[in-house]
């Protein structure tokens, strides 16, 4: 089974400032996908950014963007610019290509706190 | 993406009894999940509904204690049995989207249980 590692409980950022987090996984598949989502304390979940493990290209949205490592099975997300919106636990989360159930396996999450 | 309406918002209990959550999509999906989160922690997949057959469970949860019902396309329930002050935390179901490589998950807001 897949595991999903989020090792940074917590990080703290300053208005404006970049933030890092670091997502690992543990697969022996070549096709798969990974995604980050943001769960403000209004507990939705919300879709931040995705990538397609077959694309080398690193996916991008707006001020978050993600660097997607296949070799070391790491997938980071970056928050540049950061906002008091921003304030969140991040998850980062696998899915098999070859799950036709389409199951997520989540990380332990990384609560970002926003200062200003 | 499509929208869930997830019911009630959150509910307090007395043990013995149960509740049944209700998840209703706006739009037809293939799969929907339910999931268990303890506050500030990850999500934890209870069981993956298809619509028309019998839900199918993680390990460590049963059908007894979490009956799952999948009508159609765009609604499902999840059922909190016989419950003791453990079974305390927040239920989330999600819904997977048609679309091939297109897809999307969506999540409802949760429903946050309180035992007494």
């Amino acid at each position: 089974a897949q595991t999903v590692t989020q090792s940074q409980p917590e990080m703290s950022v300053q208005e404006a400032e970049t933030v890092t987090l670091s997502c690992t996984y543990d697969t022996s598949e070549s096709d798969y996908y990974l995604f980050w989502y943001k769960q403000p304390p209004s507990r939705q979940m919300i879709l931040v950014i995705r990538q397609e493990a077959y694309k080398q290209q690193n996916a991008t949205e707006n001020r978050f963007s993600v660097n997607f490592q296949k070799a070391a099975k790491s997938f980071s997300l970056k928050i540049s610019d950061s906002q008091l919106g921003d304030a969140a636990m991040y998850f980062c989360a696998y899915r098999s290509a070859t799950d036709s159930w389409g199951k997520l396996q989540f990380g332990a999450g990384t609560q970002v706190v926003v200062t200003p | 993406s499509a929208v869930i309406s997830q019911k009630p918002s959150r509910d307090i209990c007395q043990r013995g009894t149960s509740l049944t959550i209700q998840c209703q999509v706006d739009s037809q999906v293939t799969m929907m999940f339910w999931y268990r989160q303890q506050p500030g922690q990850s999500l934890t997949l209870i069981a993956t509904a298809n619509q028309g057959s019998e839900a199918t469970y993680e390990s460590g949860f049963v059908i007894d204690k979490f009956p799952i019902s999948r009508p159609n396309l765009t609604f499902s329930t999840l059922t909190v049995s016989n419950m003791s002050p453990e079974d305390s935390s927040i239920y989330l179901c999600s819904a997977l989207g048609f679309g091939g490589t297109n897809y999307g998950y969506t999540f409802g807001s949760g429903t946050r249980l309180t035992v007494v």
